[in-house]
């Protein structure tokens, strides 16, 4: 079935740097993206999502971009530090009324101070 | 508020067992959604409960069950387990079918012998 894909595994940046991780989805029917960020021995925390209704959101440190034409989403944190270093997921939505998240593999963000 | 708590954190057991794994969901949340995570097949949903009925399954076999009581409160049971049940179990809580965002309890790490 369709799923959600990463391009990068493993993402290594400087402490400072804006780090970009970035997220391809098959499925065009999906119509809410949220990521996460899962330390080692947590739970996954919620970061930022986004309707397919937008382009682009902003929270704190964090930009998601939506491009619904490749399908393609992305994740920017700005000003990396070591406390971002984790393991981000990007999962997607197809019908907001369910709880059926599916998530993609993951990309490990390693900041260096 | 309290974050999704989720009992035992850790759990061994051996092949041909039965476990059962507890989930608080934040208070107020109603819907309680269960993921499996392993390093091979990463994050994968379970079953999704909203007031004490079972509103969608994912493909797993029918070993895998749960409920949930009155007071939100979930329960997955694995009955006859496997190997391949080894795992971190996650609990994720939502306000209802009208909210989106999912938020994840630190999971249930469960090692079959």
């Amino acid at each position: 079935g369709e799923s959600v894909g990463l391009h990068l595994p493993t993402l290594s940046v400087q402490e400072g740097d804006n780090s970009i991780i970035n997220c391809a989805y098959s499925n065009s029917a999906s119509d809410y993206f949220i990521w996460y960020k899962q330390e080692s021995g947590k739970g996954p925390q919620f970061i930022i999502d986004i309707r397919s209704n937008m382009d682009k959101r902003q929270g704190q440190r964090v930009t998601v971009l939506l491009n619904k034409t490749v399908k393609h989403l992305s994740l920017q944190i700005a000003a990396t530090q070591p406390g971002d270093s984790a393991v981000y997921f990007c999962a997607e939505n197809i019908d907001s009324g369910y709880s059926t998240l599916t998530f993609g593999k993951g990309t490990m963000l390693l900041v260096s101070p | 508020k309290a974050g999704v708590t989720q009992t035992p954190r850790y759990l061994i057991k051996t092949r041909g067992q039965q476990v059962t794994l507890s989930c608080s969901p934040i208070s107020g949340h109603r819907s309680v959604s269960w993921y499996q995570q392993t390093p091979g097949q990463g994050l994968q949903f379970l079953f999704e409960y909203f007031s004490e009925t079972q509103r969608n399954k994912g493909n797993f076999p029918g070993r895998f069950s749960g409920r949930q009581f009155s007071n939100s409160r979930s329960e997955m049971n694995v009955s006859t387990l496997e190997l391949g049940d080894s795992a971190l179990y996650l609990c994720a809580s939502r306000g209802g079918p009208s909210q989106e965002t999912q938020y994840f309890g630190p999971g249930t790490r469960l090692l079959v012998l």
